[in-house]
């Protein structure tokens, strides 16, 4: 079956710092990757979907600056949460689409970030 | 946007029980269905979906029901097992981006 990868799979960094996350399809093209953010016995929520080669499209209350998205190509998408503070500390997920079955999403194994 | 609500938040039943779960939507616009099992600190599985265009669909102890019309979608496990215990997310799709519910903790007994 198809296999999405997250890197790293937790993360410690300081206040300020900015920390990279990565999603990478390992068997298929993605052409759409989503990112979730899942706070402690919380559901997912979507933060933004992100299509290859193009700008990603925010969900509401999102702050784009914040959370830094880019998909360059077909089966790698990074989340940068930039001057992270403590209370980005958070589950994040990311899952991929392929287009043959844009219905399924196979979803990463998540990254665990602590900001203190 | 979508919104999706899930009930209950919690859920404990005696192994070999049925368990019940349910969701409701708001976006008639919602045309997928799938539904996700959860265990701690690792990724959501899927374990069932359903199609606008279907009422029903089991998949042995698995069931999930649409009511389109009313917009809530159920999903049904029978003679639950002690394996069966995590968190469960329904999930409604609108131009293929997925919207879940809060989740349910499902504590199956032994």
């Amino acid at each position: 079956g198809a296999v999405v990868s997250q890197h790293p799979s937790r993360v410690i960094c300081k206040s300020g710092t900015s920390v990279k996350i990565e999603c990478r399809s390992l068997d298929f093209q993605a052409t759409t990757m989503f990112w979730y953010r899942q706070f402690p016995k919380q559901s997912l929520m979507l933060m933004a979907t992100s299509n290859e080669g193009s700008k990603a499209t925010y969900e509401q209350g999102v702050e784009k600056d914040k959370f830094l998205i880019n998909h360059a190509s077909l089966t790698l998408s990074t989340l940068t949460v930039t001057s992270a503070h403590p209370e980005d500390s958070s589950f994040y997920i990311c899952s991929a689409r392929e287009r043959a079955s844009p219905e399924t999403q196979y979803f990463g194994p998540g990254t665990r970030l602590l900001v203190l | 946007g979508e919104n999706v609500e899930q009930h209950p938040s919690t859920l404990s039943v005696q192994e070999g029980d049925s368990a019940v779960i349910k969701c409701t939507y708001s976006d008639s616009a919602s045309n997928y269905f799938p539904w996700y099992k959860q265990e701690l600190g690792k990724r959501p599985q899927l374990i069932i979906d359903i199609r606008s265009n279907v009422g029903e669909k089991k998949d042995q102890r698995i069931a999930v029901t649409l009511n389109k019309t009313a917009k809530h979608f159920s999903l049904h496990i029978t003679e639950t097992q002690p394996e069966d215990s995590a968190v469960y997310f329904c999930a409604a799709t609108v131009f293929n981006k997925f919207y879940f519910g809060s989740g349910t903790k499902l504590n199956v007994k032994p």
